[in-house]
């Protein structure tokens, strides 16, 4: 069965200082990763996907298939990342898609 | 891109009553999926919604306590049943979109007391 790990439930960075969102998965196939957002009083919104290989809002993730993980990098931090950040994994031909726990990122100002 | 209208957005039950949550997108979709979200928790798959079929129900999850209807291709409902605190949750609606990105109604925040 597949399972989606992100080891922090909160991440607090300065203002201007690099981020990293960890997450883990496990699957014997193929993945299709992605990276969702929730901001506050906001719904759940995708922020970026493995394979479109895309920086939105700064952030990019690389799929790593040797250590089996999708981290969510930012250089430099700003106020407005403050989110709950979900890493997810959809397998290939079905649609259900399995959510890690959650990433609480907090930038201080 | 799907837009998804969820309601009601909050509510406050009593023990051993129920209540149905509908789901709205703006398209056609042949699977609308129903997830949970406990305080603190991630995100849990009730069940798929299949038109024209039974809902799929995932490992925990079953017909009689969550009864799901989907009379078409852009509507749905869960229903949570016999309701008890533990019930209390957000409840999510979504769909796939045709890149396979998840979409989200604003989910519905229940309390039952």
């Amino acid at each position: 069965a597949q399972r989606v790990t992100q080891p922090e439930k909160l991440l607090s960075v300065f203002k201007g200082a690099p981020v990293e969102l960890k997450c883990n998965y496990s699957y014997s196939g193929s993945p299709e990763l992605f990276w969702y957002v929730q901001y506050s009083r906001q719904r759940l919104q995708l922020l970026l996907r493995h394979i479109s290989r895309e920086s939105i809002k700064g952030f990019t993730a690389d799929l790593n298939k040797g250590e089996t993980s999708f981290h969510l990098k930012k250089p430099f931090a700003q106020e407005e990342d403050s989110a709950m950040y979900y890493c997810a994994l959809r397998t290939g031909g079905y649609q259900k898609v399995t959510f890690g726990t959650g990433t609480k990122l907090q930038v201080i100002p | 891109s799907a837009v998804i209208s969820q309601k009601p957005s909050r509510d406050i039950c009593q023990r051993g009553t129920s209540l149905t949550i509908q789901c709205q997108v703006d398209s056609q979709v042949t699977m609308m999926f129903w997830y949970r979200q406990q305080p603190g928790q991630s995100l849990t798959l009730i069940a798929t919604a299949n038109q024209g079929s039974e809902a799929t129900y995932e490992s925990g999850f079953v017909i009689d306590k969550f009864p799901i209807s989907r009379p078409n291709l852009t509507f749905s409902t869960l229903t949570v049943s016999n309701m008890s605190p533990e019930d209390s949750s957000i409840y999510l609606c979504s769909v796939i979109g045709l890149r396979t990105e998840a979409f989200f109604g604003q989910g519905t925040r229940l309390t039952v007391v």
